[in-house]
């Protein structure tokens, strides 16, 4: 099945650093990716829509310029947490839609999620 | 405004038992209802999905129920094991558009060996 890798996996910064998590999409191409972000046992929270070769579509009260995000090509979208502050440590997710799933997905494109970016910001 | 209601907020149950959780939504041209699994630190993992135009759907022990008047959708999991116990999200998704996903609020399920 469609794999979506993200990485790193965890990472610890200083305030005021900047901070890059990638995705990408292994085995498919996707010429639209999400990033969502999500605080403990809270629900995930759109944050963007990036889009391949285009400019990424940000929810409403999402800061562009703090969290900017670049879709060069159509299996990776990078997501740069610029000059971090200890309230953006958070859980950062991505997810890609791959091929059209008969079985579980009643036949829709699925959504594929990365394993997560754990920041925490000193 | 939360388009997508979940509850309960968490769920103990005996293992064999049967594991249900319940999601409304307000927005009557979502038309793609999925349910996500995700166990600690991990992104979550597609378990099953449904459209609006069956009112059920059956995946192993994994079942969703869907009620189309009443707007709302549920996942049963049958003989619920130790290894279901995770965060269920419910979603759903407008056809048009970006096509995002709008999550629940998620579902804390333990099952009780």
């Amino acid at each position: 099945g469609a794999v979506v890798s993200q990485h790193p996996s965890r990472v610890i910064c200083k305030s005021g650093t900047s901070v890059k998590i990638e995705c990408r999409s292994l085995d498919f191409q996707a010429t639209t990716m999400f990033w969502y972000r999500q605080f403990p046992k809270q629900s995930l929270m759109l944050m963007a829509t990036s889009n391949e070769g285009s400019k990424a579509t940000y929810e409403q009260g999402v800061e562009k310029d703090k969290f900017l995000i670049n879709h060069a090509s159509l299996t990776l979208s990078t997501l740069t947490v610029t000059s971090a502050h200890p309230e953006d440590s958070s859980f950062y997710i991505c997810s890609a839609r791959g091929p059209r799933d008969r079985g579980p997905s009643s036949g829709a494109n699925v959504l594929t999620f990365g394993a997560g970016s754990r920041l925490t910001v000193l | 405004q939360q388009q997508v209601k979940q509850s309960p907020q968490s769920l103990i149950v005996q293992k064999g038992g049967i594991s249900i959780i319940n999601c409304a939504y307000e927005n009557t041209a979502f038309d793609y209802f999925p349910w996500y699994q995700q166990f600690p630190g991990k992104g979550p993992a597609l378990l099953i999905a449904i459209r609006p135009d069956v009112s059920e759907k059956k995946e192993g022990r994994f079942t969703i129920s869907f009620n189309k008047s009443a707007k709302q959708f549920s996942l049963h999991i049958m003989d619920s094991q130790p290894g279901d116990s995770a965060t269920y999200f419910c979603a759903a998704r407008v056809n048009t558009g970006r096509r995002a996903l709008t999550f629940g609020s998620g579902t804390r399920l333990q099952v009780q060996p």
